[in-house]
């Protein structure tokens, strides 16, 4: 069975810090996605990396997949108020995807 | 832009009321899905559908049906809604691209059971 896991599962920063979430498994995903999920909102596709070793920015955010395409990560610099969110990592080779629990991010003006 | 509605976003029923939630996508995709989504336990997967008139169960199916008789319209049916079912539904579907499939979902329905 193929698991998803994400780390920290909350994390709560000033407004200007750095920071990066984990997504790990033991499988092989031919692509991993991350969604962002704003509350009382659904979740919204950012990225999906396909490559191992692949890297790929969205403005303050970069998304790197690991070689061994079992891992990725979320690097946000210089968070904002406005990154406040729920940070989602899926993947899958069918249409059903498994999602990871999910980072609960705060960023304090 | 990929359009996902769901017909409600906030909806309160008693206990042992059938309830319908709808979801519409207008991006002609092959497959919806239907999950919920409760603090702790992240997004759980009721119910999805390849096609019309096509459904398979998810990780959570009992106390739930779906219907899809268009290809666009999937709708969530609570036969009989009790109070563990109080949670944040979403409604999603999703695309093959050359990089792998990619969900879109819904702006969410907030149920609560009485």
């Amino acid at each position: 069975t193929q698991l998803l896991e994400q780390s920290p599962q909350f994390l709560s920063i000033q407004e200007g810090e750095n920071l990066t979430v984990y997504c790990n498994s033991s499988s092989v995903f031919s692509s991993l996605q991350w969604y962002r999920q704003e509350p009382g909102e659904g979740p919204v596709l950012l990225v999906t990396v396909v490559t191992g070793g692949e890297v790929k920015k969205l403005k303050r955010l970069t998304f790197q997949f690991g070689d061994a395409r079992k891992d990725s990560s979320l690097h946000i610099t210089a968070a904002q108020p406005g990154d406040t969110g729920l940070y989602l990592c899926a993947g899958g080779d069918t249409g059903k995807l498994i999602f990871g629990q999910g980072t609960t991010l705060q960023v304090k003006p | 832009d990929v359009k996902v509605t769901q017909s409600s976003r906030y909806l309160v029923k008693r206990t042992g009321e059938k309830v319908f939630l709808e979801c519409v996508q207008d991006m002609d995709h092959e497959n919806m899905f239907w999950y919920r989504q409760d603090p702790g336990l992240g997004l759980r997967l009721i119910y999805f559908s390849y096609d019309v008139k096509m459904k398979e169960k998810g990780d959570i199916p009992e106390g739930y049906s779906v219907s899809r008789e268009k290809k666009e319209r999937f709708s969530l049916i609570l036969e009989s809604a009790s109070t563990n079912q109080t949670s944040m539904y979403l409604c999603a579907s999703s695309l093959k691209r050359a990089s792998g499939y990619e969900q879109y979902f819904g702006p969410g329905t907030r149920l609560t059971v009485t």
